[in-house]
């Protein structure tokens, strides 16, 4: 069975930019999370979509948004790039609101 | 205080020694407590969860959960140059700093 992926891999903005990231979580997982993982420091938690609803969110700016569609499949949308953006985008998905999370690989996002 | 604090490391042991890693939490909300393992510029990977005071065992792993001293703590035995990773500790879905291991061969 395949993990958790997300696309891309490595991307490369600079400021001012907007940036689009992906991710297809574990076949019959209804939620996903993503999470900013800054050198050096633990995931920090951006979102948790449940069945195509926001169920959480943290301490993030406005500038991130997030979506699920309805193939539980999601997208991390960062408007406005800083430098302070750049970090390993994670997700991760978990069958529902309080399982066990699994987490993909993630995407590096740096800013310029 | 930070929700899932732990020692940043670096911790270097030789091969073959028993690693003791560490969290304190500080939230006595309902929890459950994972541990994950991390190589470099990769994503976390699940090692263990547990939802339940005592002692957990998977392999050379065991997780041990503390909730009257909030303290959770993972041990590796006959650790091998191949867990050489950082390890984060996280409850209810909120991670720690993670500590660096290196394993000597």
């Amino acid at each position: 069975d395949a993990g958790v992926t997300q696309s891309p891999t490595h991307l490369i903005k600079t400021r001012g930019q907007h940036v689009t990231l992906r991710c297809s979580p574990i076949s019959g997982h209804k939620s996903v999370s993503w999470y900013q993982q800054v050198l050096g420091q633990g995931p920090q938690f951006i979102f948790q979509y449940y069945e195509k609803e926001e169920r959480g969110r943290g301490n993030f700016p406005d500038r991130f948004s997030a979506r699920q569609f309805p193939n539980y499949s999601s997208e991390l949308n960062v408007n406005a790039l800083l430098l302070g953006d750049s970090a390993l985008y994670l997700c991760a998905s978990s069958s529902d609101l309080r399982s066990t999370q699994y987490f993909g690989p993630g995407t590096r996002l740096t800013v310029l | 205080q930070k929700e899932v604090e732990q020692d940043p490391g670096p911790l270097s042991v030789p091969e073959g020694a028993i690693v003791s890693l560490n969290c304190t939490y500080s939230n006595s909300a309902f929890q459950y407590f994972m541990w994950y393992r991390q190589y470099s510029r990769k994503g976390p990977e699940l090692l263990m969860y547990t939802y339940s005071s005592g002692n957990k065992e998977d392999g050379r792993f065991t997780a041990q959960v503390d909730k009257s001293s909030k303290y959770i703590s993972l041990f590796i035995r006959d650790s091998q140059p191949s867990d050489s990773a950082t390890y984060l500790c996280a409850r209810n879905g909120i991670f720690g700093t993670g500590t660096r291991l290196k394993v000597l061969a």
